[in-house]
């Protein structure tokens, strides 16, 4: 595809619901990447894939949040019993490998945005 | 630890004036700096990079230069247009683990008027 994609754009959950969020990379993109946005705030980093391989979950914040990428493209972040406080722009980003040391364009996703009420 | 510091917006100028975004940050090693631009209803985009020490970034008349000594990376354009009102982003990115995680300010957001 032309970018990076994410669906559902709009997500409105009850407290205690599970959600599962997609992101479709830019096709051959080997390094994938979920930021969490609140409002009014910058992304912080969530989680890390290259290929299938999950390096970096250190910014999950609990473990209500599962991220999975089980063939190398399409990844799906999970949070369970959703909580207030999940209530965020989710944002997935993908990049091509670079050589060690050298800091690839990440493509951003526009992006879910979930509203846990 | 890493973390990245920006001027508290909203920044409000008229079309042509000049702009200054301060960004500050702190590292470990020699992160690659990034600014980063979201337009109204679209998702990030990178406006500029530099990777090290005095390199400048520069893209659609915006530019940054990576400042050791003083660890900034201030975004300027000299002439800004009422279609560069958006909120910017400094970031940095650590030398680690050989991915690219980036690291996020707070976010200006700059409104233009004609």
């Amino acid at each position: 595809g032309a970018g990076v994609s994410q669906s559902p754009r709009y997500k409105v959950a009850k407290r205690g619901q599970d959600v599962a969020l997609r992101c479709d990379p830019i096709s051959g993109h080997v390094s994938l990447f979920w930021y969490q946005q609140a409002l009014g705030q910058g992304p912080e980093f969530l989680t890390y894939f290259q290929n299938e391989a999950q390096l970096d979950k250190s910014g999950l914040p609990s473990d209500r949040f599962f991220a999975e990428r089980p063939e190398g493209s399409v990844s799906t972040l999970k949070i369970q019993r959703t909580q207030q406080e999940d209530s965020a722009v989710y944002l997935c980003a993908s990049s091509s490998p670079g050589l060690a040391g050298i800091h690839n364009e990440q493509f951003f996703g526009p992006g879910t945005r979930l509203t846990v009420l | 630890g890493n973390s990245v510091t920006q001027m508290e917006g909203p920044v409000t100028l008229s079309e042509e004036a000049f702009l200054t975004i301060n960004c500050t940050y702190t590292a470990t090693g020699y992160p690659s700096l990034f600014w980063y631009v979201q337009y109204p209803g679209e998702g990030l985009q990178l406006l500029l990079k530099a990777t090290k020490a005095d390199d400048k970034g520069s893209n659609k008349g915006f530019e940054a230069t990576y400042r050791k000594e003083t660890t900034s990376f201030h975004l300027e354009k000299g002439s800004v247009q009422v279609s560069d009102s958006a909120v910017y982003f400094c970031a940095l990115s650590p030398v680690s683990g050989g991915y690219n995680k980036l690291i996020f300010g707070a976010g200006t957001r700059l409104a233009v008027h004609p």
